[in-house]
């Protein structure tokens, strides 16, 4: 079965610095897709990013990119130019055909 | 468009009682799914719906919860004689299709589910 760990429970970052938040997962398959998602107090899930595990470029959504390492099945988390915005909890998830397995989550709070 | 929309958004029940909650997908959507927040916790998989396939009901965690999609639309959970392990956020997603592709899950805003 897939896992995801995620294992920091709590990060903190200063307004405008740069944070990394990290996971791992472990597989047998070749084809999949990891996630990142924000859940903010309001308890909506909203898509960070996505990374198709056949691509080797690194995704990148404006401030937030990843670092994927498939050997090593990480996928961690860069947040560049921290906003008090990005405050939330933030899960890791992996998919291959359907469901996601998700991590147990990481609470980033932005220090102003 | 409109998004993934719950009712109720929360719910306060005995224990015992038996809840129903709604889950209705973005139109469209062929691929329907229920996931399990416990305070603090991640999300776990309960059950899936996929066009009118059978659904994949291994997450479901004992035999008193079920669920029906009804006309591959609306959604909804059913819990009998709730316990208060069962209380938790209850989320529900929709997809455009499953399968190998990156189309993400759009998440409704989830139904608090509180058992006394």
């Amino acid at each position: 079965a897939q896992t995801v760990t995620q294992s920091q429970p709590e990060m903190s970052v200063q307004e405008a610095e740069t944070v990394t938040l990290s996971c791992t997962y472990d597989t047998s398959e070749s084809d999949y897709y990891l996630f990142w998602y924000k859940q903010p107090p309001s308890r909506q899930m909203i898509l960070v990013i996505r990374q198709e595990a056949y691509k080797q470029q690194n995704a990148t959504e404006n401030r937030f990119s990843v670092n994927f390492q498939k050997a090593a099945k990480s996928f961690s988390l860069k947040i560049s130019d921290s906003q008090l915005g990005d405050a939330a909890m933030y899960f890791c998830a992996y998919r291959s055909r359907d469901k996601l397995v998700f991590g147990a989550g990481t609470i980033l709070r932005v220090k102003s | 468009g409109a998004g993934v929309s719950q009712s109720p958004s929360n719910k306060v029940t005995e224990k015992g009682k038996d809840v129903e909650l709604r889950c209705d997908p973005i139109s469209g959507h062929t691929a329907l799914y229920w996931y399990r927040q416990s305070l603090g916790q991640g999300l776990e998989f309960l059950i899936y719906f996929q066009g009118n396939s059978a659904p994949d009901k291994s997450g479901l965690p004992s035999d008193r919860f079920s669920a029906e999609r009804t006309g591959g639309s609306v959604s909804t959970l059913t819990i009998q004689r709730t316990q208060q392990e069962d209380s938790a956020v209850y989320l529900c997603a929709s997809s455009p299709r499953s399968g190998y592709s990156s189309y993400e899950q759009y998440f409704g805003p989830g139904t608090r589910l509180t058992v006394t």
